[in-house]
């Protein structure tokens, strides 16, 4: 049970260069999220997928896009990256428990250089 | 207004003190609330969640919410070197039972 996987752990990319980062989950978990962690800035939604086969934009989605594959997996790309995605993602999968709240997992992250 | 406020720290005690660290919300109709320890270059790990006002205990750890003062706290008895991490509240967006917002986060340190 690998729980939360992400892929790749890091990247350099030139601007405008695109790219896709992979997420997947062996939790069984309906939904979905990225995030971005930056200096100081918290975690930041950058989009969510309730369940599969909806997607929903959080708080920072401008420059990028998301597809939930299937279930298990979720992705994130980059159309044409800019210095200012230089960040470290995050992946995360919540179910519902048994006191019918939702937690999230998360997985191990991707450090992302945009030069 | 930043919706879940944390002191960024760095929050500093001896081994084998408490250490107590504080997390407040904008939303009163929050539900869930959770806290996460990060080590440094790793993700975010669940250590508590708490619904309910009042305290709940999980070994070393103690989570306490007030939901009148929109506050929720988490209290690490005997510390330890090891506690050394940057601790994230995250509290339930109102509208949503799965999204998640976060805290900046506090940093703690345990001197030896």
């Amino acid at each position: 049970n690998a729980g939360v996987t992400q892929t790749p752990k890091f990247q350099v990319l030139k601007t405008g260069q695109s790219m896709t980062l992979q997420c997947a989950q062996d939790m069984n978990h309906n939904s979905m999220y990225w995030y971005r962690q930056d200096p100081g800035m918290g975690l930041r939604l950058i989009y969510y997928s309730a369940s599969e086969g909806t997607t929903d934009k959080g708080e920072v989605p401008n420059g990028y896009n998301v597809s939930r594959l299937n279930k298990r997996e979720f992705s994130l790309r980059l159309e044409s990256a800019a210095p200012s995605q230089t960040s470290v993602y995050f992946c995360a999968s919540s179910g519902q428990g048994g006191s019918g709240r939702y937690t999230q997992y998360f997985g191990p992250g991707t450090r992302l250089t945009v030069l | 207004q930043k919706e879940v406020e944390q002191n960024s720290g760095p929050l500093s005690v001896p081994e084998g003190a408490i250490a107590s660290l504080n997390c407040t919300y904008s939303d009163r109709v929050s539900q869930s609330f959770f806290w996460y320890r990060q080590y440094s270059g790793k993700s975010p790990e669940l250590i508590m969640s708490i619904y309910s006002n009042g305290d709940k205990e999980d070994g070393r750890f103690t989570a306490q919410l007030n939901k009148a003062s929109q506050y929720v706290s988490l209290l690490i008895r005997d510390s330890q070197p090891s506690d050394s991490a940057t601790y994230l509240c995250a509290v339930n967006v109102p509208d949503s039972s799965y999204k998640l917002i976060f805290g900046s986060g506090t940093r703690l340190l345990v001197r030896p």
